[in-house]
């Protein structure tokens, strides 16, 4: 069983809808990180929070470390925001990541 | 200001051969790990580092050996390949503990 869950599986917007993915986790963990991949690409570091909600440009991530559960949002979503996006907690004094599957988002013009 | 380099990009091999993942950081971060990407498992860690001359084993370290010998280089050595070990492969860096992470290009590894 993944330790991460992410949901839904597969989303398909048209451009300009908000869009929201959701990860839970089952443990006690140090941060959670959202991470993004473009398809052929390399994988960025969105956010990185242990609390509250963080903000960059039209991406917002919230935690809610009593739920276990973060939400990665999307406003006034646009086709190059297509791509994958990975939950993934860190745990420990080595901060070592645990992945979910990730989401495949793709934003229709 | 590159970040992480991996080399190479792509690679071709054939069972049995050996080969090491080259990563390189110039960001003075103590902490490195590799990770294996498979389609329908996510990312999983190979092995990480903690600090130059620290190592310690992920959750597939089979197969894979690899060392620190300075804070900027974590190379991972494949030492018979086989089939199973097609992947793309990630190396990631980041500061200390909870910082954010930053990742290399990939190396997408074929093993016939």
């Amino acid at each position: 069983k993944n330790e991460v869950e992410q949901s839904p599986q597969n989303l398909t917007a048209q451009e300009g809808e908000f869009i929201t993915i959701n990860c839970s986790y089952s443990v006690g963990i140090s941060a959670l990180h959202w991470l993004q991949q473009h398809p052929g690409g390399g994988i960025v570091s969105l956010f990185m929070l242990s609390s509250g909600k963080k903000k960059h440009g039209r991406l917002i991530a919230t935690i809610n470390i009593q739920e276990k559960h973060s939400s990665l949002h999307i406003t006034a979503s646009h086709p190059r925001d297509s791509a994958v996006y990975i939950c993934a907690y860190s745990t420990g004094a080595n901060s070592k990541l645990t992945f979910g599957k990730g989401i495949t988002l793709s934003v229709r013009p | 200001n590159a970040g992480v380099t991996q080399t190479p990009k792509f690679q071709v091999l054939k069972t049995g051969q050996s080969m090491t993942l080259q990563c390189a950081q110039d960001m003075n971060h103590e902490y490195m790990s590799w990770y294996r990407q498979d389609p329908g498992m996510g990312l999983r860690l190979i092995h990480y580092s903690v600090g130059a001359g620290i190592t310690d084993q992920g959750e597939v370290p089979n197969g894979y050996n690899v060392s620190r010998s300075t804070t900027e280089d974590f190379p991972l050595r494949l030492l018979s390949a086989a089939p199973s070990q097609t992947s793309v492969y990630f190396c990631a860096s980041h500061a200390a503990y909870n910082y954010g992470y930053t990742f290399g290009s990939g190396t997408r590894l074929t093993v016939v």
